[in-house]
């Protein structure tokens, strides 16, 4: 069973478009992530939500929006794609307060393409 | 910006010992350091982490030094399957911070 699932693995369109990304957790976790890894391979976080509600927003467009529509789903839209945001995003989540450490776990990546 | 120095590369032998150090002099005393890696085209996994005391599981031990400046994370026996990157973040208590990803270091463990 897997823990973090994103879909899609893959994901190829053209500028302009506006796309989707799902991710699901199945380990029961309150808080899940969205992070960005660039073709220079820097893994950064983007958001991070808390039982639903928005708690990380690091410094990314606003073209990016995501949400949550309960604690085991995070979706990231993205409006307008770029070429700049041809990247793999990476899906993760993890449980406040488990002995007040963070061990998140990670979903496989979707691979963006913006053409 | 990452607040660890990892080096660039490293090279293990199969079956050999695998050391990988990290400096994280301006840590805070309630700071964690943890280990994540990357195996090609995958999302990171956990290793390990530690606060003070060294530690140990059943992928890796963690040193760290009495100061807390540095530490290393130490694969027993290597395998061809450890090769990834390994990346040391230093991170504040809580289980909803996150985890700000430097470089890393990249294992390649050799036949």
């Amino acid at each position: 069973d897997t823990a973090v699932s994103q879909t899609p693995k893959y994901l190829v369109t053209q500028m302009g478009n506006d796309k989707s990304i799902k991710c699901e957790q199945n380990l029961g976790h309150d808080t899940m992530y969205w992070y960005k890894q660039d073709s220079k391979k820097f893994l950064k976080i983007m958001f991070s939500y808390n039982n639903k509600e928005l708690i990380i927003n690091e410094t990314v467009p606003n073209r990016f929006s995501p949400k949550s529509p309960d604690k085991a789903h995070l979706n990231l839209h993205i409006n307008s794609l770029e070429l700049g945001d041809s990247a793999v995003y990476f899906c993760a989540s993890s449980q406040v307060f488990r002995e007040y450490y963070n061990e998140q776990f990670f979903g496989p990546g979707t691979r963006l393409t913006v053409l | 910006d990452a607040k660890t120095t990892q080096p660039t590369s490293m090279d293990c032998a199969e079956g050999r010992a695998a050391n990988l150090p990290c400096n994280h002099s301006t840590i805070s005393g309630n700071e964690y350091v943890y280990w994540y890696r990357q195996i090609h085209s995958q999302g990171p996994q956990y290793i390990i982490h530690g606060l003070k005391n060294n530690e140990t599981n059943e992928m890796a031990s963690l040193i760290i030094t009495e100061d807390r400046k540095s530490s290393t994370l130490i694969l027993p026996h290597a395998t061809l399957r450890d090769t990834a990157v390994y990346y040391c973040i230093v991170s504040p208590q809580g289980g909803s911070e996150k985890l700000v990803f430097g470089k890393g270091t990249k294992l390649t463990v050799n036949p």
